[in-house]
């Protein structure tokens, strides 16, 4: 199993820009989520997923955008880029159930100048 | 809303010692979960340790154990005989065991360094 992937692990962006962050994993897991990490803040959610065709918001979904059409992949989408966007980006997922651990992916530095 | 607090941005530790890292946490739910995460240098989150609220034994992992006091709503993580590779990032994280969320929500983190 290659676990959860994220591609691709650094990224430089313009103020404007778009892009769209993959993830995608091999466990045919259920949920699945984006966090965004900055430094003294631990991790935020963004938008999670509990299955194909069903995604909704988290703590922090201004300015990203999810769609989830198969089990195995779950990308995010920067829509037009802000350097308030400047984070690191992991992906995780798990089965649908609390008592499951959530497995990460290594993670996306994402730079908006 | 669930909130999770870790009072030590920083710790140190000399190689071999003991050291405990302090969480608390605040929920009016009876039915959850809480972990804790290790994040070395190369980014990668790694689950260390979970602890089910209605179990009172505390969960161990080899050198890694849990103080879970469910009324005091504190979760602390004892690390032994410390390691240089023990140096890391560590997170304390809540998840709700009801509902449809499954989302984790994270204190910021205790930088734990390890002495040689």
């Amino acid at each position: 199993n290659a676990g959860v992937t994220q591609t691709p692990k650094f990224q430089v962006l313009k103020t404007g820009q778009s892009m769209t962050l993959q993830c995608a994993q091999d466990m045919n897991h259920e949920y699945m989520s984006w966090y965004r990490q900055d430094p003294g803040m631990g991790l935020r959610l963004i938008h999670y997923s509990v299955g194909a065709g069903i995604t909704d918001q988290g703590e922090v979904p201004n300015g990203y955008n999810v769609s989830r059409s198969t089990t195995e992949d779950f990308p995010l989408r920067l829509l037009s880029a802000a350097p308030s966007q400047t984070s690191v980006y992991f992906c995780a997922s798990s089965y649908r159930l609390a008592r499951y651990e959530q497995y990460f992916g290594p993670g996306t530095r994402l730079t908006v100048t | 809303a669930q909130t999770v607090t870790q009072s030590q941005p920083e710790m140190s530790v000399q190689e071999a010692e003991t050291v405990t890292l302090s969480c608390t946490y605040d929920t009016s739910e009876s039915d959850y979960y809480l972990f804790w995460y290790k994040q070395p240098p190369s980014r990668q989150m790694i689950l260390v340790i979970r602890q089910e609220a209605y179990k009172q034994q505390n969960a161990t992992e080899n050198r890694f154990s849990v103080n879970f006091q469910k009324a005091a709503k504190s979760f602390s993580l004892k690390i032994s005989d410390s390691q240089l590779g023990d140096a890391a990032m560590y997170f304390c994280a809540y998840r709700s065991g009801g509902g449809s969320n499954y989302k984790l929500t994270f204190g910021k983190g205790t930088l734990l360094t390890v002495n040689p």
